[in-house]
């Protein structure tokens, strides 16, 4: 069972506008959401969590949010750049035990 | 170098072949992970390994054989795969087991492997 979805394959959005990328989770167990950004050919590489007790983590441009009465998280770019391209993979844990979502492939064009 | 190393970055092989994947951390972590990632799919993980004992195997085929001779390696032993196989393979690493911590696992590179 998919317990962290991802319903966006893939998002464009215009250089120095918002990205806004949605995760949605069924278990309310959940304890701690991460995002992570995959360049081609690399890794996936950590960008930003939060846990379960807060709503909205910030660090730079990147702002994650989350809703737990509606089970869903998103992260928010702003402005965004081209460099932002990548995939975006969001992960849900409950007792360390992470789940990961199947991505959302964003462009940033110029 | 420092963080996850993988290799080799890519490989195709027959059905019959055996053929390994490494991994390698530079980062002083005692646990370790394999992940397959196909096309439009979530993350799987396969196997951890915490100071070097094998603690989390996944419901893996026993066509995939990790090895983790030390807390630095980790190999993915591959004998008589099939086609649905190909995927993108990730080994990560994390100070301790299952510890997400404030910065998640960290990632290598990935081994594409393609199953002919």
């Amino acid at each position: 069972d998919q317990q962290v979805k991802q319903n966006s394959p893939s998002l464009s959005v215009q250089e120095g506008r918002i990205s806004i990328l949605n995760c949605d989770y069924t278990n309310s167990m959940f304890d701690y959401f991460l995002w992570y950004k995959k360049y081609p050919a690399e890794g996936p590489t950590f960008l930003i969590s939060i846990s379960s007790i807060k709503d909205k983590n910030e660090d730079g441009r990147f702002t994650v949010f989350l809703n737990k009465s509606a089970k869903h998280l998103s992260l928010h770019i702003v402005p965004s750049q081209p460099g932002d391209s990548a995939v975006y993979f969001c992960a849900a844990s409950e007792d360390n035990d992470m789940r990961f979502g199947a991505g959302t492939r964003l462009t940033v064009k110029p | 170098e420092t963080g996850v190393t993988q290799t080799p970055r890519h490989l195709v092989m027959g059905m019959t072949n055996k053929k390994s994947l490494k991994c390698e951390q530079h980062l002083g972590h005692n646990a370790m992970y394999w992940y397959k990632q196909s096309a439009k799919k979530p993350l799987e993980l396969m196997f951890v390994y915490s100071l070097e004992e094998r603690v989390e195997n996944n419901s893996v085929p026993s066509r995939f054989s990790p090895e983790c001779p030390n807390s630095s390696h980790l190999f993915l032993h591959l004998h008589t795969l099939q086609p649905e196989d190909s995927a993108l393979y990730l080994c990560a690493s994390s100070q301790g087991y299952r510890e997400i911590s404030n910065y998640g696992y960290t990632f290598g590179s990935g081994t594409r492997l393609t199953v002919v």
